[in-house]
């Protein structure tokens, strides 16, 4: 069965380090997300990707934080200057068609010491 | 921003039983919807969905109850086993976005 992968499953960085956190979608996907869920709590929306671009994204998705497909199969999270506060579980997530269900990988957990 | 509600953090459940786990949403936008089960861990797994021109959409033992005027969703799990201990979100979304908001959770325990 076709599933999401991400990589890598753990990254530990330094505070102010850039991380990038990748994600190969199910192939026959056109829709890409990334979410996070900060230790103990929900499962929050960053941005949506469709058509080579940005589609929608949330408050906690600014400057900081960019996306980016570069090879028609790999699908980037890059945060440019970690802090604390963006230590979370990161799950990439795609769907073929925007009105039904979306995939996630297993998630990359991120932690900024 | 509390658009998805699940007010129940926790949940016990006797094997064999029926789990029921719901779902509150303010937003009168959303018209699909979706339930997911989380390990620790691991990334949230689909289990199903229900839009909203549906008020029941079964799958196996699971199936998910729409009521639109209360905008309120449940999803029953029928009978319970130890294996679907876990945690369940609620997820909502609306034609004019391309985001699902999620509930809190809520954790199923079914004891053996």
């Amino acid at each position: 069965e076709p599933e999401v992968t991400q990589t890598p499953s753990h990254q530990v960085t330094q505070m102010g380090q850039e991380v990038i956190l990748r994600c190969v979608p199910i192939s026959n996907h056109l829709y890409f997300y990334w979410y996070r869920q900060i230790l103990g709590q929900k499962v929050e929306f960053l941005v949506s990707f469709y058509n080579n671009e940005i589609s929608e994204k949330s408050e906690i998705f600014d400057d900081q934080f960019s996306v980016e497909r570069p090879d028609g199969s790999n699908f980037t999270l890059k945060i440019r200057s970690t802090k604390l506060e963006d230590s979370a579980m990161y799950f990439c997530a795609s769907t073929g068609d925007r009105f039904r269900s979306i995939y996630f990988g297993e998630g990359s957990w991120l932690t900024v010491v | 921003d509390q658009q998805v509600k699940q007010n129940s953090p926790s949940l016990s459940v006797q094997e064999g039983r029926i789990s029921i786990l719901n779902c509150d949403y303010t937003n009168s936008m959303f018209d699909y919807f979706l339930w997911y089960k989380k390990y620790p861990a691991e990334g949230p797994t689909f289990l199903i969905s229900i839009s909203s021109i549906k008020d029941k959409n079964e799958d196996g033992r699971f199936t998910v109850f729409l009521n639109k005027s209360a905008k309120h969703l449940s999803l029953h799990i029928v009978p319970s086993q130890p294996g679907d201990s876990a945690v369940y979100f609620c997820a909502a979304s609306s034609s004019g976005t391309y985001k699902y908001i999620f509930g809190t959770g809520t954790r199923l325990k079914v004891l053996a």
